[in-house]
């Protein structure tokens, strides 16, 4: 079992519409948790930051912890077409800098 | 934000040479950096983490004389890439610590091709 799971996806959908990504992991050491985004070709952009469970928001970018279910998740409300990229979740212990990243879910957001 | 520069973005080599790629953090000292290695559609991997002033600490199954990385500054640091190999053609990405928290601060990625 990997120790982050994330649905690779392919996501697609409309203009406007909500994307809803998650990921799940295994071990409970993990303490903070990041998402990212990744263009085709370049590297990855940290989108959000969290170390505690509940929700974090950054304009049209909500991200949610649940620490007792071990589930992140990541909102983008009215999508653009420029939304369109790879997104990773990632997530480290506090005993070292290491992150763990998810497999990353290609997001495509149609005009 | 903080700005993590990474060069050259792509280079073609042939085999037997060796490649050197370096990492720097533009905006903010760095005393730690990490060095990644990610496969087409693929997530990142993890090959070494970089210390300032210290060794590096290279990842289980990552080969030390095959991937020679150097930290000699708090805002730079170099990938080597010896005897390159067609095996060895990837995109390689370094990313620098928030030196206030436990975010990572990514370069743009070499993509290396080796013929």
């Amino acid at each position: 079992q990997k120790e982050v799971e994330q649905d690779p996806g392919p996501l697609s959908v409309p203009e406007g519409a909500i994307v809803s990504l998650n990921c799940t992991y295994s071990n409970s050491a993990f303490q903070y948790f990041m998402w990212y985004r990744q263009y085709s070709r370049k590297g990855p952009e940290l989108l959000m930051y969290t170390y505690s469970s509940g929700n974090k928001e950054d304009g049209r970018f909500t991200a949610q912890v649940d620490k007792s279910s071990k589930y992140i998740s990541l909102f983008i409300r009215d999508s653009q077409p420029s939304d369109s990229a790879t997104y990773l979740c990632a997530m480290g212990r506090s005993n070292d800098y290491k992150l763990s990243f998810g497999a990353g879910t290609t997001v495509t957001v149609r005009a | 934000g903080a700005v993590v520069s990474q060069h050259p973005s792509r280079v073609i080599c042939k085999s037997g040479t060796s490649v050197k790629i370096e990492c720097r953090s533009l905006d903010f000292q760095a005393t730690t950096m990490f060095w990644y290695r990610q496969f087409p559609k693929k997530s990142l991997m993890l090959m070494a983490t970089s210390n300032e002033g210290s060794k590096a600490t290279y990842e289980q199954g990552v080969e030390k004389d095959k991937f020679l990385i150097n930290h000699a500054s708090l805002t730079l640091s170099t990938l080597t890439v010896t005897s390159a190999h067609p095996e060895d053609s990837s995109f390689y990405i370094c990313s620098a610590r928030d030196p206030g928290g436990f975010g990572q601060y990514f370069g743009a990625g070499t993509r290396l091709s080796v013929l």
